[in-house]
């Protein structure tokens, strides 16, 4: 079974705090995304990643940053927090065949209070 | 982007049948119908996904209408794990690196 995990559930961090999310998947994906979830909005993708040391913009990419130093982890930066970055994230995982639709997997998430 | 649109929430009985819809009236030829489900406090998981024909699987079928304009994910024999935010979306199928757009779902409520 394809295994993505996230560093915390839940994560309590204070304005202004540089913050650091991790998500790790254990099936040798070349594709990893990050999106936050907020209610009435649904998903969103931050960022995403199609190969080590590439990344992508997403729809809401301000305020965040990404690393992705080796294929199977994929982090999430908050260089300086704020209140209104208080959400569930929730990192992403799918293989690349082109041409063919693939399937993404979710971790669990990552509930972030921003006080 | 084509756009889908669900009704924000459904009842169902447990053990019977579930009919969840989904309007996609602007879908392109390319685009694929996908269906994840959101149980609580998870993160979303892949149904079931199909292009023009009925599909089954292990966990449920779709039903795509003749004009593509709508379908209907279909869970056969409903159980209170079955509770969850069923979410449909529409996506191309030429890359693995795409995004999934999710909208607010339906959120489908199983009584005892």
């Amino acid at each position: 079974d394809v295994k993505v995990t996230q560093s915390s559930r839940y994560l309590v961090k204070r304005t202004g705090e540089k913050v650091f999310l991790e998500c790790v998947q254990d099936m040798d994906h070349e594709n990893m995304f990050w999106y936050r979830q907020d209610p009435g909005l649904g998903l969103r993708l931050i960022y995403f990643s199609y190969d080590v040391k590439m990344k992508e913009k997403g729809d809401i990419p301000e305020g965040y940053s990404v690393s992705r130093e080796k294929k199977e982890r994929f982090s999430l930066i908050l260089e300086s927090a704020s209140t209104n970055q208080t959400s569930m994230y929730l990192c992403a995982s799918s293989s690349e065949t082109s041409g063919r639709v693939e399937t993404q997997y979710f971790g669990p998430g990552t509930r972030l209070l921003v006080l | 982007d084509a756009k889908t649109t669900q009704p924000n929430s459904m009842e169902s009985n447990e053990e019977e049948p579930v009919h969840l819809p989904c309007n996609h009236s602007t879908i392109s030829g390319t685009d694929y119908i996908h269906w994840y489900r959101q149980l609580p406090s998870q993160g979303p998981e892949y149904v079931i996904h199909g292009l023009t024909s009925n599909v089954n699987n292990r966990m449920a079928s779709l039903a795509i209408a003749e004009d593509r304009k709508s379908s209907t994910l279909i869970l056969h024999r409903a159980t209170l794990r079955d509770a969850a935010v069923y979410y449909c979306i529409l996506r191309i199928s030429n890359f693995g690196n795409e995004k999934l757009t999710f909208g607010t779902g339906t959120r489908l409520t199983i009584i005892p």
